[in-house]
């Protein structure tokens, strides 16, 4: 079935670090590839999107590219900011997009 | 325009008893899909409805759990009897676009069951 894997965390960084969280999935046909950002007592929230291969979603600083030769969409930021600090989520959507599948989230920490 | 709202925020129960979860999706939107978070086994997907009715339940762990969406603006997901290790954040989500799969998340129901 489908499945996504992340990189296990938590990561911590020092603020205006490069920021990579490692997503790979397998899935039949032609997902869309998402990433979702849960910050603390909240529910999660759409950071960006793509929807077929070679998309790049982009959203606040963050990009992710869809591989498909890879099977990869890697969240990646320039400079990172102490807001920032939160779980960040893979996630795919086959067909018809209505059931999605979450990998096991990356907690990210940015210290001042 | 309000978000998904979910009630209540926190929980706690004591084993055995009825717990009941409600949602209110976002108007308009056409999919509610139920989630358990916990941090052993992180998001599982328990059941989505389509205009009000269960598509797919295949995610609830037993037959405790029950889930009813009466109308297009009210779902309950109901754990009886509830045990321990229910303990967990249950979200609501809705769903427009079918085609990009976007999920609007509600802020949860933190769930204890002593």
């Amino acid at each position: 079935g489908d499945s996504v894997t992340q990189m296990e965390g938590p990561v911590t960084l020092s603020e205006e670090a490069f920021l990579t969280i490692n997503c790979t999935y397998t899935a039949t046909g032609y997902p869309s590839l998402f990433w979702y950002v849960q910050y603390p007592g909240e529910g999660l929230q759409l950071l960006l999107k793509a929807t077929k291969a070679d998309d790049k979603g982009s959203n606040k600083g963050f990009e992710a590219t869809y591989r498909k030769e890879t099977t990869s969409f890697h969240l990646e930021k320039g400079s990172v900011q102490v807001s920032d600090s939160a779980v960040y989520f893979c996630a795919l959507a086959n067909t018809g997009g209505f059931k999605t599948i979450f990998g096991a989230g990356t907690r990210l920490f940015v210290k001042a | 325009d309000a978000g998904v709202i979910q009630s209540p925020r926190h929980e706690v129960t004591e084993m055995g008893q009825e717990v009941t979860l409600r949602c209110k999706p976002i108007s308009g939107h056409d999919y509610l899909f139920w989630y358990r978070q916990t941090m052993m086994r992180g998001l599982e997907l328990l059941i989505y409805f389509n205009n009000n009715v269960p598509i797919d339940d295949s995610g609830m762990p037993e037959d405790r759990f029950s889930a009813k969406m009466p109308n297009a603006s009210f779902s309950t997901l109901k754990i009886q009897p509830s045990e321990p290790r229910d303990s967990a954040v249950y979200f609501c989500a809705s769903s427009l676009n079918r085609n990009t799969g976007e999920l609007f998340f509600g802020e949860g129901s933190r769930l204890t069951v002593l």
